[in-house]
């Protein structure tokens, strides 16, 4: 057990809908990082927030945005769902800044597009 | 040209074999590397992180980097059947500030036949 909680752990929904994803990490960790596992496309980076601010992106579609609340948790909200977005989600978090580099990954939610 | 290769295998060995699982990358920039572990879709799991050139072991498992030549492989001595997963090498350069997002390769999938 990683220590990083996501929920739900499967999602099955409509194209055109909006879900969202939920994150906790690991207890004293001011990171989340957002992944996306697709079969064709492996394991992408979405984008990261430190502390409540977001750090870096990656190949983020529009239609996708995240925050990060005051106590740390994070959502991933996806919206206009399209088939293509069905995939593995996985959150990640990691130390505080200059604490090491280390990631610990989540159980994943997994979403299916119909 | 993806900026970390790695052999997707799949690769099947006899239980006690010494596995060899190798990825490339093509920016000079990267300076940290690890190596994860994945079981069925499952999050991926931690194995080995290094930043330097050189070996790293820590029991079965080996880490070996080669900054000249871009080339990072784990070796996995005594292979069991719980070994059985997805090998993802993942690579991060310096990052800016407290960004650490990770690139991924595309994974190898490990058989151990008991």
């Amino acid at each position: 057990d990683s220590g990083v909680t996501q929920t739900p752990k499967h999602l099955i929904t409509a194209t055109g809908q909006r879900v969202t994803l939920r994150c906790s990490p690991r207890s004293g960790d001011l990171s989340v990082y957002w992944y996306q596992q697709s079969l064709d496309q492996g394991l992408q980076f979405l984008i990261q927030y430190y502390n409540g601010e977001e750090r870096a992106k990656g190949n983020i579609l529009e239609r996708f945005s995240a925050q990060q609340f005051p106590d740390l948790h994070s959502e991933l909200n996806l919206s206009s769902l399209e088939l293509g977005d069905s995939a593995l989600y996985f959150c990640a978090s990691g130390p505080r800044q200059g604490a090491g580099d280390t990631q610990y990954f989540g159980p994943g939610t997994r979403l299916t597009v119909l | 040209q993806k900026e970390v290769e790695q052999d997707p295998g799949p690769l099947s060995v006899p239980e006690g074999a010494i596995v060899s699982l190798n990825c490339t990358y093509s920016n000079s920039a990267f300076q940290y590397f690890m190596w994860y572990r994945q079981y069925s879709r499952k999050g991926p799991e931690l194995l080995m992180y290094t930043y330097s050139s050189g070996n790293k072991e820590d029991g079965r498992f080996t880490a070996q980097v080669d900054k000249s030549s871009k080339y990072i492989s784990l070796f996995i001595r005594d292979s069991q059947p719980s070994d059985s997963a997805t090998y993802l090498c993942a690579i991060r350069g310096i990052s800016s500030g407290s960004a650490r997002q990770l690139t991924f390769g595309s994974g190898t999938q490990l058989t151990v036949l008991p």
